[in-house]
């Protein structure tokens, strides 16, 4: 199957500091791609879809000014926190669909803000 | 409010005998549904799908089952083996390959050696 990364897996940041989370399909271009959140004994929760050269569309409930996308070519996706609370400590997925219907995950990055 | 649910956060089957995870909708716009499969600190790989005009959907040891009338969906997974340990997320969409995938939260099975 298809390969998306995410980078970094991990990553503790103080509060009120940003942090970036690159999201890349290695082996196809992804024109489309997604962010998703999974809080502890929940589901995914998407957060935006990204479409490469355009402006991301958020989901209700969630800030765009405080959960900055780019995706700036068809290989790679950045969700930049900014202004990181301790309650948006979460894991954070991306999937990425390149021409076939189904959607490729990304390892996942474990945010903990402190 | 939850749109795919999971009721049974947990599963244990002997290796060998059929894993049976469920999954209930309550969106009746929802015509594509998939099943994801999630390792510890990895992201959810894709397993299978099923459209609504189907009701079964096959391939290698696994099975999905899908009614309709009733809202559920089925995943069979026989025979089970260790490696099949993980955690099973079902997820729908109301048009196929479309974006927002509703997750439900998962059941995680256990196989046991």
């Amino acid at each position: 199957g298809a390969v998306v990364s995410q980078h970094p897996s991990r990553v503790i940041c103080k509060s009120g500091t940003s942090v970036k989370i690159e999201c890349r399909s290695l082996d196809f271009q992804a024109t489309t791609m997604f962010w998703y959140r999974q809080f502890p004994k929940q589901s995914l929760m998407l957060m935006a879809t990204s479409n490469e050269g355009s402006k991301a569309t958020y989901e209700q409930g969630v800030e765009k000014d405080k959960f900055l996308i780019n995706h700036a070519s068809l290989t790679l996706s950045t969700l930049t926190v900014t202004s990181a609370h301790p309650e948006d400590s979460s894991f954070y997925i991306c999937s990425a669909r390149g021409l076939a219907s189904e959607q490729y995950f990304g390892p996942g990055t474990r945010l903990t803000v402190t | 409010d939850q749109q795919v649910k999971q009721n049974s956060p947990s599963l244990s089957v002997q290796e060998g005998r059929i894993s049976i995870l469920n999954c209930d909708y309550t969106n009746s716009m929802f015509d594509y549904f998939l099943w994801y499969k999630k390792y510890p600190a990895e992201g959810p790989t894709f397993l299978i799908s099923i459209s609504s005009i189907k009701d079964k959907n096959e391939d290698g040891r696994f099975t999905v089952f899908l009614n309709k009338s009733a809202k559920h969906l089925s995943l069979h997974i026989v025979p089970s083996q260790p490696g099949d340990s993980a955690v099973y997320f079902c997820a729908a969409s109301e048009v196929t390959g479309a974006n927002n995938l509703f997750f439900g939260t998962g059941t995680r099975l256990t196989v046991i050696p």
